[in-house]
């Protein structure tokens, strides 16, 4: 069965400092793995993928395939990054599109 | 907003009553996704349609539960005999068939059962 946990259901720190989100997965195969973010009162929407290499918003991650984990990084937080953040997973290959299975979430707080 | 539209966005209803929830995909977008989201869980997956058919299903999806997209565009979630575990959030969402796991959200529709 495929899992996906994140510890920590809240994290706090302050402004500038350095973030990471933690995200461990278990799935026999080869997954795709993502982060979805969703700020106050908005839609739930992706923030990055692992296979497109790519940092965005100044976050990145990096599959482990050793560890089975996806961690989430930014090395300086700004307050405009509070928001509740969903690592999730889904098999690869056409029907496994868009079946995703979700964390429980983290929700990052950024203080001045 | 071009994104993906659901309707309604609340809904109280009273024990073993029927509710019927609607999405309205992007337009160009063939597949559509139904999750539901529990207070302080993450999204689950309940089923998806490429197009007018209904592909996969999942275990959470018991009988009570029905879901048509009957001309491949917009969809239904309908909810008989509801009950108060039933309470949660509905989530839509799309995406082309093809591009890769790119999923977009719409705003969900909150279901209160009392």
């Amino acid at each position: 069965a495929q899992r996906v946990t994140q510890p920590e259901k809240l994290l706090s720190v302050f402004k500038g400092a350095p973030v990471e989100l933690k995200c461990n997965y278990s799935y026999s195969g080869s997954p795709e793995l993502f982060w979805y973010v969703q700020y106050s009162r908005q839609r739930l929407q992706l923030l990055l993928r692992h296979i497109s290499r790519e940092s965005i918003k100044g976050f990145t991650a990096d599959l482990n395939k050793g560890e089975t984990s996806f961690h989430l990084k930014k090395p300086f937080a700004q307050e405009e990054d509070s928001a509740m953040y969903y690592c999730a997973l889904s098999g690869a290959g056409g029907t496994s599109y868009g079946k995703l299975t979700f964390g429980q979430g983290t929700i990052l707080t950024v203080h001045p | 907003d071009t994104g993906v539209s659901q309707d309604p966005r609340h809904k109280i209803t009273k024990r073993g009553q029927n509710v019927t929830f609607r999405c309205d995909p992007i337009s160009e977008h063939n597949r559509l996704y139904w999750y539901r989201q529990t207070l302080g869980q993450g999204p689950e997956f309940l089923t998806y349609f490429q197009n007018e058919a209904q592909l996969e299903k999942s275990r959470l999806l018991s009988d009570r539960f029905s879901a048509e997209r009957p001309k491949g565009s917009f969809s239904t979630l309908e909810i008989q005999r509801t009950e108060q575990g039933d309470s949660a959030m509905y989530l839509c969402a799309s995406s082309l068939a093809w591009g890769g796991n790119t999923i977009y959200f719409g705003e969900g529709s909150w279901l209160t059962v009392v």
